[in-house]
């Protein structure tokens, strides 16, 4: 079975903090990794995409890839209240037919 | 550009009733992916389709589900008999395909089965 692991939360911080949302995933033959964020009642946006081992940054987000680990994580800079969701971690496990396995989402609080 | 469009954006259904749920995917997207999402809980694959070509349904629960993409652009999700586990928020995404996989989502359809 595989599976997306992420904290639940909610993960609170102050305006202007860093969040920093983890995942860890159990197939490590998975090559796409994604950060989707959740408004309630709304439907997933995706915000990041990466690849390979590293860092990738895009604005205020950056995403961290840990192949050796199984382990993905998006840090938002300078929190906005706006950035206040769910964050919802998905993989494309190796073999598949390109479907997402998704956690079940860390919820981000930022206080103003 | 238009985004992911989905329909009826909310559904009542009384128990045993059928529902069809419609997806139009982004302009030029080969891939079109049908997910559910339960509350508190991170969406679940339920089907794939690679233009008209359903690749993968390993994930539709049971006989009463049934997709299709007959013309490789809109796709239908059908399900039969609801039951009121059926009660969710069914997202469609599509892709274009490239190597890069991302998807994009589709507002949903939040079912009710009552």
């Amino acid at each position: 079975q595989k599976e997306v692991e992420q904290n639940s939360g909610p993960l609170s911080v102050p305006e202007g903090a860093i969040a920093s949302l983890n995942c860890t995933y159990s197939d490590r033959g998975s090559q796409s990794f994604f950060w989707y964020r959740q408004y309630s009642g709304k439907s997933p946006e995706l915000i990041m995409s990466i690849y390979s081992n590293g860092d990738k940054e895009d604005g205020r987000f950056t995403a961290q890839l840990n192949k050796a680990s199984q382990y993905v994580s998006l840090l938002i800079r300078d929190s906005q209240p706006s950035d206040s969701a769910t964050y919802l971690c998905a993989v494309i496990g190796g073999g598949s037919q390109g479907n997402l396995i998704f956690g079940k989402g860390t919820k981000l609080s930022v206080k103003p | 550009g238009a985004g992911v469009s989905q329909s009826p954006r909310y559904k009542v259904a009384k128990r045993g009733q059928d529902v069809a749920l419609r997806c139009d995917p982004i302009s030029g997207h080969v891939s079109l992916f049908w997910y559910q999402q339960a509350l508190g809980q991170g969406p679940e694959f339920l089907t794939y389709f690679q233009n008209e070509a359903q690749l993968d349904k390993s994930g539709l629960p049971s006989d009463r589900f049934f997709a299709e993409r007959p013309e490789g652009s809109v796709s239908t999700l059908k399900i039969q008999r609801t039951q009121q586990e059926d009660s969710a928020v069914y997202l469609c995404a599509s892709s274009s395909g490239g190597v890069t996989y991302e998807q994009y989502f589709g507002p949903g359809t939040r079912l009710t089965v009552t």
